[in-house]
């Protein structure tokens, strides 16, 4: 069965600090994957899609950076990070093979001070 | 982008009522799911469901593709229901899901 895994968990971050959020995926081969943001009681907000490695489509202007650099890795990143980019980060991915359902991982919660 | 409205924004109900849920959708859709987000933060998916009507024990959902909306009913309603309750759908345009802002449900004992 698929599975979709994310770390760190839980991070505290001073800013101006470099960020790197993980994600990779089990089970599955050549996936959409998604990066997610979601500040404390609102709505999810794409940052970043791919379709393939090396593929990354930004959906908002940020500070942040994602790469995929194998099929079922994909890394959210930053080079400083800035109050503004506290939130819960999700990682999804969609196999387009299963119906397209979109699932999702964990989520790492980052505190940026 | 598509835009997702879902309404109420917020529900509080009693042990044992029922509710409904709604989503609407701005332009046409090729998916739409339904999660529920739980206290931890954890996403499950409750329904895919582009077009038509499904069921899983308490919970059912209908989308009425043409007119651009989604319903999700909750029967019989425990405190275990409690937490955010998401729409997303993707476009025709493939790869982008949008979401809705939510509805936060709280059930009371």
């Amino acid at each position: 069965s698929q599975t979709i895994h994310q770390w760190p968990a839980t991070l505290v971050q001073p800013v101006g600090s470099p960020l790197s959020l993980e994600c990779t995926v089990e089970g599955t081969s050549n996936p959409n994957l998604y990066w997610y943001r979601q500040a404390a009681g609102r709505g999810l907000q794409l940052l970043f899609y791919s379709v393939g490695i090396g593929q990354i489509s930004s959906e908002v202007p940020q500070n942040l950076s994602a790469s995929r650099p194998q099929d079922r890795q994909f890394i959210l990143s930053s080079k400083k990070l800035l109050l503004s980019d506290s939130g819960f980060y999700l990682c999804a991915w969609l196999d387009r093979g299963k119906a397209g359902e979109l699932f999702f991982g964990e989520g790492s919660r980052l505190t940026v001070l | 982008g598509i835009q997702v409205e879902q309404s109420p924004p917020d529900l509080i109900l009693q042990e044992g009522a029922n509710s409904t849920l709604r989503c609407n959708f701005s332009d046409s859709v090729n998916n739409l799911q339904w999660f529920h987000q739980n206290p931890w933060g954890q996403l499950i998916n409750l329904f895919y469901i582009p077009s038509g009507t499904k069921q899983n024990g308490r919970l059912s959902a209908t989308t009425v593709a043409t007119e651009r909306y989604s319903l999700l009913y909750i029967s019989s309603s425990q405190t275990t229901d409690s937490g955010v309750y998401f729409c997303a759908v993707e476009g025709y345009n493939f790869n982008k899901f949008y979401f809705g802002s939510g509805t936060k449900l709280n059930v009371k004992p």
